[in-house]
């Protein structure tokens, strides 16, 4: 299973984009790239998924380059409720699932008003 | 996510007691997972099921047990409890197809269960 590096916090102001970078130079052929977003004492849901290049759902874009040993989470105009620790997982999903999935201690998020 | 619950809620309990936690899920799906999380830190697979006679151990399964009854049931027991499993838990259920190699996972958390050991 890739490791994953993540910015243990950031700081950004309400309205702005916020860019979370997460390095997974280990990434295998079969491995997906997911993020998940965690309020405390609740359990982390999942913003979005990808294999390549450019994801995007209506809460955020996920960009891949072509070697894919990076990704980088996009949140678009954040606001006060994005405050909350988010967490980049890579797993193999071709044969038995994201099992020993991995969340590390992810990246703390702190919107500023 | 309401689909899947998780009781209780809270539970303060003492060294050396057996104590269950449960989960329910209404998503039908197949796959579950137990997780505890310590303060500070991410999450750590206790274990996971694919299917009610599929369990399998994950990172730190030294000291609890699991039961699948049933496809939406899955409990999680501590069979002594000790100070240093107290931790928040999560259940939580997968979507990945059975048998679909090609299919990709995403994993719905219940609310967790704050277990304290005294």
């Amino acid at each position: 299973l890739a490791k994953t590096t993540q910015p243990v916090s950031m700081d950004s102001y309400e309205g702005q984009e916020v860019n979370i970078t997460c390095s997974h130079n280990n990434i295998a052929t079969n491995d997906y790239i997911t993020w998940y977003q965690q309020f405390p004492s609740q359990g982390p849901r999942f913003i979005i998924q990808g294999y390549k290049t450019k994801v995007t759902n209506e809460v955020a874009s996920l960009f891949i380059p072509a070697d894919r040993k990076s990704s980088t989470l996009s949140l678009p105009r954040v606001s006060l409720s994005d405050t909350a620790v988010y967490y980049c997982l890579v797993g193999d999903t071709s044969n038995f699932g994201n099992e020993k999935l991995t969340f590390g201690t992810g990246t703390r998020l702190t919107i500023i008003p | 996510d309401a689909d899947v619950t998780q009781t209780p809620r809270n539970r303060i309990t003492k060294t050396g007691k057996r104590i269950m936690l449960e989960c329910s899920q209404t998503k039908g799906h197949d796959r579950m997972y137990w997780y505890r999380q310590d303060p500070g830190l991410g999450l750590r697979l206790i274990y996971y099921s694919f299917d009610v006679k599929d369990i399998n151990k994950g990172e730190i399964s030294d000291g609890y047990s699991v039961s699948r009854q049933a496809q939406a049931k899955f409990s999680l027991s501590l069979e002594s409890a000790i100070p240093n499993q107290t931790a928040l838990y999560f259940c939580a259920t997968s979507d990945r197809l059975a048998g679909d190699a090609s299919s990709t996972d995403t994993q719905y958390f219940g609310p967790g269960t704050r277990l304290t050991v005294l």
